[in-house]
């Protein structure tokens, strides 16, 4: 069975800080990465997808390494407001279950 | 605005009770999804529909059934064959399904209870 893994936490830290989640993924054809943000009895909204080179986007970087099938998402200068669940995401290429694979979320919840 | 709309937000079903959950969208979407999220879990496929009129069995179909007669719309009903129905139920869509570039965007959600 093809398989999305990430700690699920809680990840607590200070209001500043820098923190980084890890996801691990199975399927080594899988071709596309994601990264979704959950909130509490809401629904995932897409944070970033994750590119082979590597991306940014503000205070938030993805990173791909194929060769160890791992994701990563670093947040720097941590706010309040990043406090959620964190979805790591895989595309099933090839396979005929639907074309994304979630990972149960790692959580994350910044303090004052 | 575009989006993907789902209701109702809540529902409660009676005991040997159908009962249909509505998603509709406006993005000219290809492909789209239906997920179960148990509390605590991650996002389970039920089923998904790459094209109109036509729909795949996802991992935990059973108790379930859908229609894809329009692009726009893709009802889930929870027959009462599913016997632990109570759970969030995510609807999504994406511009072409299949190929896995693209991701997938959810409306925002209808919890479903048993009363």
């Amino acid at each position: 069975r093809k398989e999305v893994e990430q700690d699920p936490g809680p990840f607590n830290v200070p209001e500043g800080a820098t923190v980084a989640f890890n996801c691990t993924y199975s399927n080594s054809a899988s071709q596309s990465f994601f990264w979704y943000r959950q909130d509490c009895r809401k629904e995932p909204k897409l944070l970033m997808s994750v590119y082979s080179s590597g991306n940014e986007d503000g205070r938030f970087t993805a990173q791909l390494n194929r060769a160890s099938q791992y994701i990563s998402l670093l947040i720097r200068d941590s706010k309040l407001s990043d406090s959620a669940t964190y979805l790591c995401v895989a595309s099933n290429y090839g396979g005929s279950q639907g074309n994304l694979i979630f990972g149960k979320g790692t959580k994350l919840s910044v303090k004052p | 605005d575009g989006g993907i709309t789902q209701s109702p937000k809540y529902l409660f079903r009676k005991e040997g009770q159908n009962v249909t959950l509505s998603c509709e969208q406006n993005l000219n979407h290809d492909a789209m999804y239906w997920y179960r999220q148990d509390p605590g879990q991650g996002l389970r496929l039920i089923y998904y529909s790459q094209i109109v009129n036509d729909f795949q069995k996802g991992d935990i179909a059973e108790g379930y059934s859908v229609s894809r007669e329009k692009k726009e719309s893709f009802p889930l009903t929870v027959t009462s064959a599913q016997k632990n129905p109570t759970a969030f139920y995510l609807c999504a869509s994406s511009i072409t399904g299949g190929s896995g570039n693209q991701p997938q965007h959810f409306g925002d959600g209808t919890r479903l209870s048993i009363l």
